[in-house]
């Protein structure tokens, strides 16, 4: 079966610019993570669908940070305006359902650099 | 919420010996401790997980040990090689939503 696909793979943009990642989970999976990589540390989660509906949203930083899963498909993360602290690699995950039995399999990520 | 924590945070080993990697939880509602291997540049990808109802699971090389009394869970991988080498991540899943918390990861490497 095809993986989470994400795009773009690199992105480099200056403080205070807009930024938008991709996201298109496995097919059929019901639950869709975006999670924030810092470097050398481990994946964040920012927030948290089930279908089209956020289920935890809590690290999220609202001021700057919003994501939307329209049609319980594809997602899209955004930045507006992006700061140096927000350069991290965007990891999109999917899983079948939100039970803790279900894996949640990575895309590649998207590596996001500020300057 | 929960916090998880992990120890090393950098292991050598020479090919052929043991690893052990360990990692504390807080929580102890969580029920469920997957391991993830992340290799340079790659996504991390699951390798073995263990529920709250079970004390040990193998598979060929892994395996992880769970202690809910002392909430700490550990990987162990037996005959290392080179292709081991990548940075490990524990994880403990938490809530109803299942909301997975990682530790900082470990790098682990295999000295051929």
């Amino acid at each position: 079966e095809a993986g989470v696909a994400q795009s773009p793979r690199y992105k480099i943009i200056e403080k205070r610019q807009s930024v938008a990642f991709w996201c298109n989970p496995i097919s059929g999976h019901a639950t869709l993570y975006w999670y924030q990589q810092i470097l050398g540390q481990g994946p964040k989660l920012l927030i948290q669908f089930q279908n089209n509906g956020v289920v935890d949203d809590s690290q999220l930083p609202k001021d700057r940070f919003s994501a939307e899963r329209l049609k319980g498909v594809d997602s899209t993360l955004k930045i507006q305006p992006a700061k140096l602290e927000d350069s991290a690699v965007y990891l999109c995950a999917s899983s079948p359902s939100r039970a803790s039995r279900d894996t949640q399999y990575f895309g590649p990520g998207t590596r996001l650099t500020v300057l | 919420g929960e916090n998880v924590e992990q120890h090393p945070s950098t292991l050598s080993v020479q090919e052929g010996d043991s690893a052990v990697i360990k990692c504390t939880y807080s929580d102890s509602a969580s029920n469920y401790f997957p391991w993830y291997k992340q290799e340079l540049g790659k996504r991390p990808q699951l390798i073995i997980d263990i529920r709250s109802n079970v004390g040990e699971k193998k598979d060929q090389r892994i395996a992880v040990t769970l202690n809910k009394t002392a909430k700490h869970f550990s990987l162990h991988i037996t005959e290392t090689q080179p292709e081991d080498s990548a940075v490990y991540f524990c994880a403990a899943s938490t809530g109803a939503n299942s909301k997975l918390t990682f530790g900082k990861g470990i790098t682990l490497s295999v000295r051929p």
